[in-house]
């Protein structure tokens, strides 16, 4: 079983701080999303990598790719009281085969931002 | 657009009894999975499916059953529930690749 391990659980800043929430893994991920979730809500995409090394920008979100594919970032930039919510890495690992896409979830960042 | 649909989203049980939770899905995605939401636990899959008329065992199968008549819908059944199975149930969907999942807004089953 691939374990996700996700850093900081819980993440507390003011408005307009940066942050950066990390995800790692010891073994190869052959793709890896990021999700946020909303209480009472299912998650919801915001990103797919799937190259070494890769950079994507989602407006004030960046997310990065470790050229391994064994750790991934993602960084919020002036951060907003909208940006609350909890933040979930997952990843799909091949080993081999198909994975069929199932995901392997990290337990996840609590990110509290206050106004 | 409705994506994908769960129902219900709120159910309390007694021990032993059974339920089936629905899911529904209107984006034509081959791929249909099944998911346990617990605190500290992060989200575990149960079953998942790859196509109309197959399921396979995820992570913690134990004591559910699943199936998938049609390829819009994938059925989430607790056999004799037991209070160790008191979690949010959170079904998604995905194409082939690159597995981006679109998820459901969740059913919250509590077993007293």
């Amino acid at each position: 079983t691939q374990l996700l391990e996700q850093s900081p659980q819980f993440l507390s800043i003011q408005e307009g701080e940066n942050l950066t929430v990390y995800c790692n893994s010891s073994s190869v991920f052959s793709s890896l999303q990021w999700y946020r979730q909303e209480p009472g809500e299912g998650p919801v995409l915001l990103v797919t990598v799937v190259t070494g090394g890769e950079v994507k920008k989602l407006k004030r979100l960046t997310f990065q790719f470790g050229d391994a594919r064994k750790d991934s970032s993602l960084h919020i930039t002036a951060a907003q009281p909208g940006d609350t919510g909890l933040y979930l890495c997952a990843g799909t690992f091949n080993a081999g085969g198909t994975s069929y896409g199932k995901l392997t979830f990290g337990q996840g960042t609590i990110l509290t931002v206050h106004p | 657009n409705a994506g994908v649909t769960q129902t219900p989203k709120f159910r309390v049980l007694k021990t032993g009894q059974s339920m089936t939770l629905l899911c529904a899905q209107d984006m034509n995605h081959e791929y249909m999975y099944w998911y346990r939401q617990d605190p500290g636990m992060g989200l575990r899959l149960i079953h998942y499916s790859v196509g109309e008329g197959t399921t396979a065992k995820g992570e913690v199968p134990d004591g559910y059953n699943v199936s998938r008549l049609k390829k819009q819908n994938f059925l989430l059944g607790l056999e004799s529930a037991a209070p160790s199975q008191t979690s949010v149930y959170f079904c998604a969907s995905s194409y082939k690749r690159p597995y981006g999942y679109t998820f459901g807004s969740g059913t919250r089953l509590t077993v007293v």
